[in-house]
């Protein structure tokens, strides 16, 4: 059974672009979530989604960030325009249930220049 | 304010020791503590977690403790192997009444184990 997946494995781009980064959940979880790791600091919660409803966002950064989850399956998480700040790796996890282990990608790392 | 603290960023033992990994928090409400291991340019892997309401949970070579009056957990190594190193992170987490199960992270501490 494939784990969790996620595209680009790595991406770097010039300030004020645009990068879409792509999260699919292990098959038949429901919670999804990203989190995201700076410079070797600890791994910070952004958000989270059961199935398609975003149940807290509240360590989202900035309005700069936006994740979708369309139709509960694979989710994007967009930062529009990117800021030197926003480097780093960005993790995405899922679960069956709130409860259940929670099982993380390998991580998309983005390079702001 | 970070709630979860491993204040030791890195730890060096040798092959067939002990390795004793730190953890504090400040949330009396936490309900679980889990620790993830993670090797370079991979995601993070759940190890062990222990609930709240106990004080040990032990599975093979890995044994958490914890200790709620003084808001601190630990993780033991018995005996430590070469492929044990990696980067440990401690998290916590909350399941009750309007939460939504996420993890809160202590900033890893990084094991080097040599053979």
């Amino acid at each position: 059974e494939a784990g969790v997946t996620q595209f680009p494995s790595h991406s770097v781009i010039e300030k004020g672009q645009t990068v879409t980064l792509r999260c699919d959940p292990i098959s038949g979880h429901d919670n999804l979530y990203w989190y995201r790791r700076v410079m070797g600091k600890e791994i910070k919660f952004l958000l989270h989604f059961v199935k398609e409803s975003k149940q807290d966002e509240s360590g989202m950064p900035n309005n700069r960030f936006l994740a979708e989850r369309t139709g509960g399956t694979y989710s994007t998480l967009k930062v529009q325009p990117a800021e030197l700040e926003d480097s780093g790796v960005y993790f995405c996890a899922s679960s069956l249930g709130a409860g259940n282990t929670i099982y993380f990608g390998e991580g998309s790392w983005l390079t702001v220049v | 304010d970070q709630q979860v603290k491993q204040n030791s960023p890195s730890l060096s033992v040798q092959e067939g020791r002990i390795s004793i990994l730190n953890c504090d928090y400040t949330n009396s409400m936490f309900d679980y503590f889990l620790w993830y291991k993670k090797y370079p340019a991979e995601g993070p892997t759940f190890l062990i977690s222990i609930s709240s309401i106990k004080d040990k949970n032990e599975d093979g070579r890995f044994t958490v403790f914890l200790n709620k009056s003084a808001k601190h957990l630990s993780l033991h190594i018995v005996p430590s192997q070469p492929g044990d190193s990696a980067v440990y992170f401690c998290a916590a987490q909350s399941l009750g009444s309007g939460n939504t199960g996420k993890l809160i992270f202590g900033q890893g501490t990084t094991l080097q184990v040599k053979p």
